[in-house]
């Protein structure tokens, strides 16, 4: 069973909040990742650290943010939300090799 | 630039058959692939990871394959069940060393029926 953690499960909010979705996992892994993923569609990269103090943007441009200041904890920002950042957002992490996600964080903006 | 193509986008079988899920991908140069299961709304379940070096991979009913020179991997899933019911994904990542990129699937969307 992989340990790793996301909240909320879900979020529905409006639009010009400030949201942080968290992520941590206490396995010790190295690399973390967020992916966003809309019904039905695939996975799309957006964010990944390979260490602490280190992180890099995906595949696809994301008006969010991330930090990595502890190995365990990789959170992901909105500034200001807007109804086209409405997704699944999810979390992963890896050690030598298998990657592990999280159950992923809805986000519904109104 | 790595592609992964798993077809059929859908499949439904009945309860109890033995299917294979196909994995294609147009680079053989992978360090790994990995097989998903994701359960709508919820995040993606490790199933089995295959090391490139590797030929088969198995845990309880679920058997993979892979064949680096033809870019094929196949999920062999026994005496399926209804709880057997979800979107299925490979993903192959690069040989350019421990961080290289992991490319996905769209997915195969299992039914079983009862």
């Amino acid at each position: 069973e992989a340990d790793i953690y996301q909240t909320p499960r879900y979020l529905v909010i409006g639009t010009g909040k400030k949201i942080t979705l968290e992520c941590s996992q206490t396995m010790g892994h190295d690399k973390m990742y967020w992916y966003q993923q809309d019904p039905g569609m695939e996975l799309h990269l957006i964010h990944y650290s390979y260490g602490v103090n280190s992180t890099e943007k995906g595949d696809l441009s994301s008006e969010s943010t991330v930090s990595r200041i502890r190995t365990e904890h990789f959170p992901l920002t909105l500034e200001s939300a807007r109804p086209s950042h409405t997704s699944q957002y999810l979390c992963a992490s890896r050690g030598a090799g298998e990657l592990f996600f999280g159950e992923g964080s809805r986000l519904t903006v109104l | 630039k790595q592609e992964v193509t798993q077809i059929p986008a859908a499949l439904s079988v009945p309860e109890g058959e033995n299917l294979v899920l196909n994995c294609s991908f147009t680079d053989s140069a992978i360090y790994n692939l990995q097989w998903f299961r994701q359960d709508p709304g919820k995040g993606l379940t490790s199933l089995l990871l295959i090391q490139s070096s590797q030929r088969e991979q198995t845990s309880g009913r679920l058997n993979a394959s892979l064949d680096k020179s033809s870019g094929r991997s196949t999920l062999y899933i026994a005496a399926s069940q209804p709880g057997d019911s979800a979107t299925y994904l490979c993903a192959v990542r690069g040989d350019t060393g421990a961080n290289s990129k992991l490319t996905f699937g769209k997915g195969i969307t299992l039914s079983v029926r009862p």
